[in-house]
């Protein structure tokens, strides 16, 4: 079972600075099934990045995902106050199938 | 436009049964499998596991069997999730989900959250 460890923890950042995101997975993956969620509390997580690097519908360009193999980085290019949240990387396996997710990167404002 | 809403928040005590439940909407419901997502209180999400709307057949993520039920009523568009002999470590949100494209999970429910106490 594939397992995914996310960095750091916690990262403490200032408005308009650039957060970087880590995601590793124990053994290589696909990128086709990496994705990455942001979760703001008292809400359901959001779709940001699906294929490790593709946006979704309505996710600023601010955010990018890139990586393959067992490495994955999301990286916001400028914090906005609204992008201060809690962000998870998941990998589905297509050959079980099951949805596995790390145990999340928690940005907050410094 | 694509909706999934979850019934209400549930206090139970151990022991108990509950069932909560997960209506779709703005789309054909048995095109996509709904899978369930539990975020205990102030935890990560863990995914639970799925249920094909297609066939019926549930599909149980390891520490999910047993006391885990995925269901369906297609006729109401309907998923449900039924926990037996709940314990107060059940106590967390339960999110409904199902993608938009293979390998992620877009469109979500509101959250049910379950608390379990006596």
């Amino acid at each position: 079972e594939i397992v995914l460890t996310q960095s750091p923890g916690t990262l403490s950042l200032s408005p308009g600075e650039r957060a970087t995101l880590s995601c590793r997975a124990s053994q290589s993956v696909s990128s086709t099934y990496l994705a990455w969620y942001q979760q703001k509390p008292g809400q359901a997580p959001r779709l940001l990045v699906y294929g490790a690097s593709s946006r979704a519908t309505g996710i600023p360009d601010r955010f990018s995902g890139s990586g393959s193999g067992t490495d994955f980085t999301l990286t916001i290019s400028r914090l906005e106050p609204e992008d201060f949240a809690v962000y998870y990387c998941q990998h589905y396996s297509p050959s079980r199938p099951s949805f596995t997710f790390g145990g999340g990167t928690k940005v907050e404002i410094k | 436009q694509v909706q999934l809403v979850q019934s209400g928040f549930e206090l139970k005590k151990p022991g108990a049964s509950v069932k909560i439940s997960c209506k779709a909407s703005g789309y054909t419901f048995t095109d996509y499998a709904v899978s369930w997502v539990r975020q205990a209180p102030g935890q990560g999400l863990e995914w639970m596991g799925r249920i094909s709307t297609n066939t019926g057949n549930p599909a149980y993520a390891q520490g999910f069997t047993g006391r885990f039920v995925f269901s369906l009523d297609t006729s109401v568009s309907t998923a449900y999730l039924q926990i037996s002999s709940v314990k107060t470590e059940d106590t967390a949100m339960y999110y409904c989900a199902r993608k938009l494209v293979s390998g992620s999970l877009y469109y979500w429910g509101q959250g049910t959250l379950l608390t379990v106490s006596s």
